[in-house]
């Protein structure tokens, strides 16, 4: 069984352009986290969503990200007109319905700014 | 003041000691609480998940919660330079459904030969 699959592993963008990020759970996991990692702190959480919902994205910005998880095909984390300051790693989670309180994590996204 | 405090170490121990990893936490709400460890640039690997107050064993991992102190702790018998690694708390709230977890910021261990 494959873990979470995250690609790509590596991104690297210029200030301005436009980041997108893709996580594939665990199979028979329909829930998803993303989780953003600053360099020397914890992991900080961004987002919670199944299938085509939202369940909880306390933790976005309230500006040029944006998250979805689609019926078919990975989640998708967006984020829009780069700035240095979104330089992390990101790691998106997946859990299943039974046992839903246990997170499983991906390698990561690390995104450098330029 | 931060939900969870974690100490970031480094903590450096020599091989076959006994090491005590611990977090404290500031709300009640939480019910679930679990320990993940991280290799450098690599995805967080859950080690230990336990379900309010009490103790878990796993070969040569323990975890405690006191949950009347707010105090989880993860000891590790006969350490192992592979066990060189941040470890990270974590804990999430009962809802009913699955919900995010809080972090602690990482205790950073290592055991030397």
């Amino acid at each position: 069984n494959a873990g979470v699959m995250q690609n790509p592993r590596h991104l690297v963008r210029r200030r301005g352009q436009e980041a997108r990020l893709r996580c594939s759970p665990m199979k028979g996991h329909s829930h998803v986290y993303w989780y953003r990692q600053l360099p020397e702190e914890g992991l900080k959480f961004m987002v919670y969503l199944q299938k085509e919902n939202i369940i909880d994205e306390s933790g976005m910005p309230k500006e040029r990200f944006s998250a979805e998880f689609p019926k078919e095909g990975p989640s998708i984390l967006r984020i829009q007109q780069v700035v240095r300051g979104d330089s992390a790693a990101y790691f998106c989670a997946s859990s299943p319905d039974r046992g839903m309180q246990t997170q499983y994590f991906g390698p990561g996204t690390r995104l450098l700014v330029l | 003041q931060k939900e969870v405090e974690q100490d970031p170490g480094p903590l450096s121990v020599p091989e076959g000691a006994i090491v005590s990893l611990n977090c404290t936490y500031s709300n009640s709400a939480f019910q679930y609480f679990m320990w993940y460890r991280q290799y450098s640039r690599k995805g967080p690997e859950l080690l230990m998940y336990t379900y309010s107050s009490g103790n878990k064993e796993d070969g040569r991992f323990t975890a405690q919660v006191d949950k009347s102190s707010k105090y989880i702790s993860l000891f590790i018998r006969d350490s192992q330079p592979s066990d060189s690694a941040t470890y990270l708390c974590a804990m999430s709230r009962n809802t009913g459904t699955a919900s995010k977890l809080t972090f602690g910021t990482g205790t950073r261990l290592q055991v030397t030969l």
